[in-house]
Parts: structure tokens; sequence; C-alpha cells
């Protein structure tokens, strides 16, 4: 079974500043996605960004990036000019290849600093 | 609103009760699924529908727990003789699956908070 762990249950950063989330995972597939989820406080979780495990180039959504390594099995998400309105839970997700069934690591929550 | 909704947003029960919760997908997505979070955790899986059929179930979903999606719109999730251990938000997501590999990407609805006392 396919494992997710996100080490750092809170994360804090001033406004504009960036910041890094963690996550490793575990799974003896070669071929799976990796996910970051927004989840603010009472609202909807979003989709922040995904990768592709087949993909060697980290994805890049706006300010928000990943660092993507497959050997290590490590995925984190960098945040840049951090703004008020990123202030939410922050969880990882993994699927495999063909079943878009999700697995989530327990999150982090993370406190923008005006 | 064009979203995935859920209804009732919260339901407080006593131990023993039944209970029923309701998703509605995004129209034309195909797939549906439910999540379960506890405090102080991310979602996991419960069980998800491609149209009518019920695909895979988690092994979370004892027996006390049934999904449906009768015409392949929208989908019930029912508890029932609900324990405190219940207590939890029920989420819905919903995809429009493509093909076959191809990752859908799942919309998430605001979820059910259970309070089971």
């Amino acid at each position: 079974a396919q494992t997710v762990t996100q080490s750092q249950p809170e994360m804090s950063v001033q406004e504009a500043e960036t910041v890094t989330l963690s996550c490793t995972y575990d799974t003896s597939e070669s071929d799976y996605y990796l996910f970051w989820y927004k989840q603010p406080p009472s609202r909807q979780m979003i989709l922040v960004i995904r990768q592709e495990a087949y993909k060697q180039q980290n994805a890049t959504e706006n300010r928000f990036s990943v660092n993507f390594q497959k050997a290590a099995k490590s995925f984190s998400l960098k945040i840049s000019d951090s703004q008020l309105g990123d202030a939410a839970m922050y969880f990882c997700a993994y699927s495999n290849f063909g079943n878009e069934k999700l697995t989530f690591g327990t999150g982090t929550r993370l406190t923008i600093i005006p | 609103d064009t979203g995935v909704s859920q209804d009732p947003r919260h339901k407080i029960t006593k131990r023993g009760q039944n209970v029923t919760f309701r998703c509605d997908p995004i129209s034309e997505h195909n797939r549906l699924y439910w999540y379960r979070q506890t405090l102080g955790q991310g979602p996991e899986f419960l069980t998800y529908f491609q149209n009518e059929a019920q695909l895979e179930k988690s092994r979370l979903l004892s027996d006390r727990f049934s999904a449906e999606r009768p015409k392949g719109s929208f989908s019930t999730l029912e508890i029932q003789r609900t324990e405190q251990g219940d207590s939890a938000m029920y989420l819905c997501a919903s995809s429009l699956a493509l093909g076959q590999g191809a990752h859908n990407e799942q919309f998430f609805g605001p979820g059910t908070r259970l309070t089971v006392l």
C-alpha cells in the first residue's frame, strides 16, 4: 500500500517570502501522480499543482513549484512571494497510474505572517 | 454555482441513529468519490463510482456504511447505527474520466460534518 508522509504539522512564513513544504511517499509503482491540495479554513479543497512521475521536469503553476525527487521519493512544494490568501492546510497526495483514488498525507498548516 | 454540492453541511446525531448524506457532482462528471476526514488527518478514501457502478470500496467502509449512485448523477452515503468514531467530515469529489491511465482532476465539495453524540 502506498503511504504519504508530511512531517511538518505547522509552518509559518512572512508575507512576500518563500516557504517550502515537505512530503515523502512510499510506493512500489513506477508510474503514478503526485499532488498538492490546499484546504482553506471552512472552504473546499482545491488542487494546487500536480506532477506525473514519468516527467523529469518539475511542475510549476505561477508562484507554486515542486521539487520532485523520484529516487528519494520526495515531493516538496515551494510557494514564492507568499500572500495572505495562501494561509490554509496543504495536503500532499498520491494516486497510482490508472486509478484516481487519492492517498493523502496528514497535512501542513501554513500561516502567513503579515 | 456549478461546483460539487453536499447536503447537509452539518449533522448532529445520537449514537445508534442512521444518517444519510447527499452529494451532487458537477453535472457532466461521470466519476464520484467519497472520502472521510477526521480531525488532524488527511482525507481517507471510502469508495468511488463510475456512472452508477460502485467500482471500489475501502476496507474502512464497514457493513454499516452504504453508498449509492442510482442514476449516475447524485450519490448518497448512509451510515447505520452510528458510533462516536464515525464523527468526521465526509467529503465528496467528482471528476470527468477521459481515458485509460489519464488522471482526471477531482473537484471537491464543501463536506458534511458529522457529530455523533
